[in-house]
């Protein structure tokens, strides 16, 4: 069964507008910690946002936020105001366990390509 | 700015041939890690480090191994190359410390295998 399942694999939004990105996890520890990465066509892989499993506030980063329902194990990434710059791949992704040396890799899904039109 | 440096962009080699994937970072972090990326597949982990000698295989060990002789340098080794081996290859470091930290990218590898 898949870890981190993202359900859209191709979005396109007009500019200017909020774009939701769906991601949903599994997961039977308590403790774990979700990301998320863009990645433009040039192929590096750049760190938008993080949320872990005790915070009690959603994580915000600039036009990014992450809309954490963790009782439905939904980890959904809102970009305000999308740009044309935003077209990339998306890629949510987890750690677990939750572990204070931060050594274990990430479990990725399969990405979400956004298109922004004009 | 954290800097995760891998050592080809672009890279072709012939099945059977030893190849080398170098990745340095200069952020003095303790972990670094290999991962594939493939069409519609995702990443997946190869192979991660914890520290200067240490290696834990990921979800696709098979085919690969690892060499972290050195804080900065991850290498990941193909044995003995095969065609189901090309693909891109992304190596990541983070600090140690925290659940939270983020992992860190290099460009990625697109390596053919012919």
């Amino acid at each position: 069964a898949q870890k981190i399942t993202q359900t859209q694999p191709g979005m396109f939004v007009q500019e200017k507008e909020a774009v939701t990105l769906d991601c949903t996890y599994d997961t039977s520890d308590p403790s774990y910690g979700l990301f998320w990465y863009k990645q433009p066509s040039s192929g590096e892989m750049i760190f938008l946002i993080y949320q872990g499993s005790y915070d009690q506030q959603n994580a915000t980063e600039g036009r990014y936020s992450l809309n954490f329902q963790k009782a439905r194990k939904s980890a959904n990434l809102v970009i305000s105001a999308s740009q044309l710059g935003d077209s990339a791949m998306y890629f949510c992704a987890m750690r677990e366990p939750y572990s204070g040396g931060g050594a274990d890799g990430l479990t990725f899904g399969k990405g979400t390509h956004l298109i922004i039109q004009p | 700015d954290v800097k995760v440096t891998q050592s080809s962009r672009y890279l072709v080699k012939r099945t059977g041939e030893k190849v080398f994937l170098e990745c340095v970072q200069d952020m003095d972090h303790e972990n670094m890690f290999w991962y594939r990326q493939d069409p519609g597949l995702g990443l997946r982990l190869i192979y991660f480090s914890y520290d200067v000698k240490m290696k834990e295989k990921g979800d696709i060990p098979e085919g690969y191994s690892v060499s972290r002789e050195k804080k900065e340098r991850f290498s990941l080794i193909l044995e003995s190359a095969s065609t189901n081996q090309t693909s891109m290859y992304l190596c990541a470091s983070s600090r140690s410390g925290g659940g939270n930290q983020p992992q860190h990218f290099g460009d990625g590898t697109r390596l053919s295998i012919l």
